[in-house]
């Protein structure tokens, strides 16, 4: 079966860097995309990955390794904004997001 | 650009009326558009997936009599929420995309602000 597995929930400090972990088994892979949704709202895009490596884009930075079937997102200099869900979602060989639960971020002062 | 909207933003309705929410892609067409529903502190769950002038594709355990999706055009789907019960009180998310080809990523989605029902 399809599967991701993120942490439901992680705590982190303002100003510090979180790192939260996304792994997939999917029917054949055509990329990995990050979501972050904040209650109440509509998930937004974050990051897409397809080949192996870092992609950066200002705080946050979204890694793959395609051969360990592993996925993260990186947020440096956290803000109390940043308190949310960050949902990790794999495309599978039909074109399907297969989507994880979530992992609820807690920003502390 | 890739807005999409979703109408109405909430409703309360009685229980054993029907409901319908519309979701429109503004500035672009979509091949494909998805249908969610997310219930509190709960993850998205796909309900169904939807091209335009064919029939949705439901998720195992969502009753399509129940959930009557219709994908009239590449910028339009409806979710018609049938003899609505309390138990279908719950946050809808519409999402499109599109596909390969577009602006943004491929196969990337764009969410519709949500549909917050509650049925009393």
């Amino acid at each position: 079966g399809q599967n991701i597995d993120q942490p439901t929930e992680m705590t982190a400090t303002e100003g510090a860097i979180v790192q939260i972990n996304c792994t997939y088994q999917t029917s054949g892979f055509n990329g990995l995309f990050w979501y972050q949704q904040h209650a109440g709202e509509a998930p937004t895009f974050l990051s897409y990955n397809v080949l192996d490596g870092l992609e950066e884009k200002g705080r946050f930075s979204s890694f793959l390794s395609r051969s360990k079937g592993y996925s993260y997102l990186l947020l440096k200099e956290l803000q109390m904004k940043d308190s949310a869900s960050y949902l990790c979602a794999a495309l599978d060989s039909n074109y399907q997001l297969i989507w994880g639960a979530g992992t609820k971020l807690i920003i502390k002062p | 650009g890739a807005v999409v909207s979703q109408h109405p933003s909430w409703v309360i309705c009685k229980s054993g009326t029907s409901v319908k929410i519309e979701c429109r892609s503004l500035d672009f067409q979509a091949t494909t558009m998805f249908w969610y529903r997310q219930f509190p502190k709960q993850s998205l769950m796909l309900m169904a997936t939807s091209n335009e002038g064919s029939k949705a594709t439901y998720e195992q355990g969502v009753e399509k009599d129940k959930f009557l999706i219709n994908h009239a055009s590449l910028t339009l789907s409806t979710l018609t929420v049938t003899s609505a019960h309390p138990e279908d009180s719950s946050f809808y998310i519409c999402s499109a995309s599109e596909g390969q080809g577009g602006r943004g990523v491929p196969y990337e989605q764009y969410f519709g602000p949500g549909t917050r029902l509650t049925v009393t």
